[in-house]
């Protein structure tokens, strides 16, 4: 069964750092999304992407993040100067179409910014 | 308004009782409801879902109830077992919107 893979599956920054996040959809998706869950809390939804651009973001989602699929296989969420409170796992998702169809998961990075 | 209450925050059940989970939302222009299921250190994974125009789904052990004019919707597993121990996550979505509202998740622990 096709799944959604994501690399690194841990990371370990400083604070200030620029981390790249690494995911593969599923290779017929359309839709590309990234969410976080920090440590014990709900999931919180960043982003969603089609046709090479932001579809949609949340207030999370600020000036820091950037999202890019830089070929046609992965997409990538960029934290360009980690803080703290990005530790966090964060989540790619993929779908074949609409938002409201199966969204697939990825097994999640976990980020831990010292 | 965009918020999704789930309770409780966490559930003890025995093997072959049900395990009901409840979740509330605000937001009229809510109009799909799926439930995820996530187990330790892996992403969450689509349940069960259902739309408004229903008031019930069944797929297996696993119902859920739907209250249009009440905006609660609610997780019912039959016949609970040890290998359903996870965490479950009620989520709203509208189809004008592009992202899912989670509720804050329900621990569920099943006793052999």
């Amino acid at each position: 069964e096709p799944e959604v893979t994501q690399t690194p599956s841990h990371q370990v920054t400083q604070m200030g750092q620029e981390v790249i996040l690494r995911c593969v959809p599923i290779s017929n998706h359309l839709y590309f999304y990234w969410y976080r869950q920090i440590l014990g809390q709900k999931v919180e939804f960043l982003v969603s992407f089609y046709n090479n651009e932001i579809s949609e973001k949340s207030e999370i989602f600020d000036d820091q993040f950037s999202v890019e699929r830089p070929d046609g296989s992965n997409f990538t969420l960029k934290i360009r100067s980690t803080k703290l409170e990005d530790s966090a796992m964060y989540f790619c998702a993929s779908s074949t179409t609409r938002f409201q169809e199966t969204q697939y998961f990825g097994p999640g990075t976990r980020l831990l910014v010292l | 308004q965009q918020q999704v209450k789930q309770s409780p925050q966490s559930l003890i059940v025995q093997k072959g009782g049900i395990s009901i989970i409840n979740c509330a939302y605000e937001n009229t222009a809510f109009d799909y409801f799926p439930w995820y299921q996530q187990f330790p250190g892996k992403g969450p994974a689509l349940l069960i879902a259902i739309r408004p125009d229903v008031s019930e789904k069944k797929e297996g052990r696993f119902t859920i109830s739907f209250n249009k004019s009440a905006k609660q919707f609610s997780l019912h597993i039959m016949d609970s077992q040890p290998g359903d121990s996870a965490t479950y996550f009620c989520a709203a979505s509208n189809n004008y919107g592009q992202n899912f509202v989670f509720g804050p998740g329900t621990r569920l622990s099943v006793l052999p």
